[in-house]
């Protein structure tokens, strides 16, 4: 993998729901990955910023979990609210130092 | 309280008229950031500042220029703007490097006529 990738695109849900999406980045000189959320007309936000191998964390009904042997991070919401509906952004962060390289982002919108 | 702010939010400029897009915070962090993020595309790093050290990728067109006059505020001048500048421009901060999150500002959107 060279470039940080996202999926789904974009993804519609039920309020309610729990829902998950993927973010795949170059383990290579990885140092850190990064998930922000990023709502229409608001600034970027960040969610994460995780570094081990295997870490998770959580935040309310956000959680994520890291894999840097294969390169990817998921990111889980449960039980999805219609205030969730927003882009979520991952960033790879190389060992240069805090440079992120982003992903395309998963547009998550959840219906009431 | 808004921590970075942007101005404008939306900005119009015409095609070749330069154009300066401002960012500025109240974090007093070292590291600020401009990225371009073109519709439906990753955000992608212009350049940053390590408080007066003015850092460029190695990819951003030399149309494109940056100001740091202090530590609150920081500018991106558009030279030339072409219809391919069209974009969101996001200003970040962090307060330093390694695994520090950043502090995006709501982003001017700039529209070239």
């Amino acid at each position: 993998i060279l470039n940080v990738e996202q999926s789904p695109q974009s993804l519609h849900v039920q309020e309610g729901d729990s829902t998950n999406f993927t973010c795949s980045f170059p383990s290579s000189n990885f140092y850190a990955l990064h998930w922000y959320r990023w709502e229409t007309a608001k600034s970027p936000e960040a969610l994460f910023v995780m570094t081990l191998n295997g870490d998770e964390k959580k935040k309310g009904r956000i959680s994520a979990t890291l894999n840097t042997k294969e390169g990817y991070s998921y990111l889980y919401i449960k039980g999805s609210q219609p205030e969730d509906s927003a882009t979520y952004l991952c960033a790879s962060e190389n060992n240069a130092g805090n440079m992120l390289t982003f992903g395309g982002g998963t547009r998550l919108m959840v219906k009431p | 309280d808004a921590m970075v702010i942007q101005n404008p939010r939306y900005q119009v400029t015409q095609f070749g008229k330069p154009v300066t897009l401002s960012c500025s915070q109240t974090l007093n962090h070292n590291v600020m950031y401009w990225y371009q993020q073109k519709s439906s595309q990753a955000p992608k790093l212009l350049f940053h500042y390590y408080d007066k050290d003015f850092n460029n990728e190695a990819d951003t067109p030399d149309n494109f220029q940056s100001r740091r006059p202090n530590t609150s505020f920081c500018f991106l001048d558009i030279r030339s703007p072409g219809l391919g500048d069209a974009a969101m421009y996001l200003c970040a901060t962090s307060r330093g490097q390694g695994m520090y999150e950043q502090y995006f500002g709501p982003g001017t959107r700039l529209t070239v006529t």
